[in-house]
């Protein structure tokens, strides 16, 4: 079993759909949660960090860990095609320096 | 922008020769990462280091070589390069443990290709 579970997609939904994107894990250690998105050609871009269990939102997005169920999730509301890109989750320990990834969900927002 | 600078962007060279990658950051962060990415495989660790002459292997370390003598400068060399080390190279900075570092930042890649 893989540390980081992610449907690798590709996932296609009109333009003013609401997305959600999700990873599961099987390490109970990992405590600080990320998502990155990652455009065609570029570097990962961090988009949104938790810390623990909860939800987070930010703008047209929000990240919610459940760490009972090892399951983190990032919701994206009123999509727009500029969000056509592909999503890594990714975790660490409370240590802070080994990270995870997931392989990544590619999204496209169809216009 | 996290302040990270790769370079060079993009490189086509022979196999068999040595080729090095530089990282370059400004955040002062403790910890520098070397991934590559390929496609089915997603990002997997190269090496790493935390701190100044201090470095570790990842899960794919062979016929790769890093040195750090700087806090800033994080060097990746592919001591021959062969045709499977082809691939997109990010190189990443973390702060490390507490105090907010336990996030990663990454460099917008080079692209190498080895023919």
């Amino acid at each position: 079993q893989k540390e980081v579970e992610q449907d690798p997609g590709p996932l296609s939904v009109p333009e003013g759909a609401i997305v959600s994107l999700n990873c599961t894990y099987s390490n109970s250690a990992f405590q600080y949660f990320m998502w990155y998105r990652q455009y065609s050609r570029k570097g990962p871009e961090l988009l949104m960090y938790t810390y623990s269990s909860g939800n987070k939102e930010d703008g047209r997005f929000t990240a919610q860990v459940d760490k009972s169920s090892k399951y983190i999730s990032l919701f994206i509301r009123d999509s727009q095609p500029s969000d056509s890109a592909t999503y890594l989750c990714a975790m660490s320990d409370y240590y802070g320096q080994n990270f995870v990834f997931g392989p990544g969900t590619r999204l496209s927002v169809l216009p | 922008d996290a302040g990270i600078t790769q370079s060079p962007r993009h490189k086509v060279t022979e196999t068999g020769t040595p080729v090095t990658l530089r990282c370059h950051q400004t955040e002062n962060h403790r910890y520098m990462y070397w991934y590559r990415q390929d496609p089915g495989h997603g990002l997997r660790l190269i090496h790493y280091s935390y701190g100044v002459k201090d470095t570790d292997k990842g899960e794919v370390s062979d016929g790769y070589s890093v040195s750090r003598s700087k806090t800033e400068d994080f060097l990746l060399t592919l001591e021959s390069a062969t045709s499977s080390q082809t691939s997109v190279y990010f190189c990443a900075i973390s702060g490390g443990p507490g105090g907010g570092g336990n996030t990663i930042y990454f460099g917008e890649g080079s692209w190498l290709t080895v023919v």
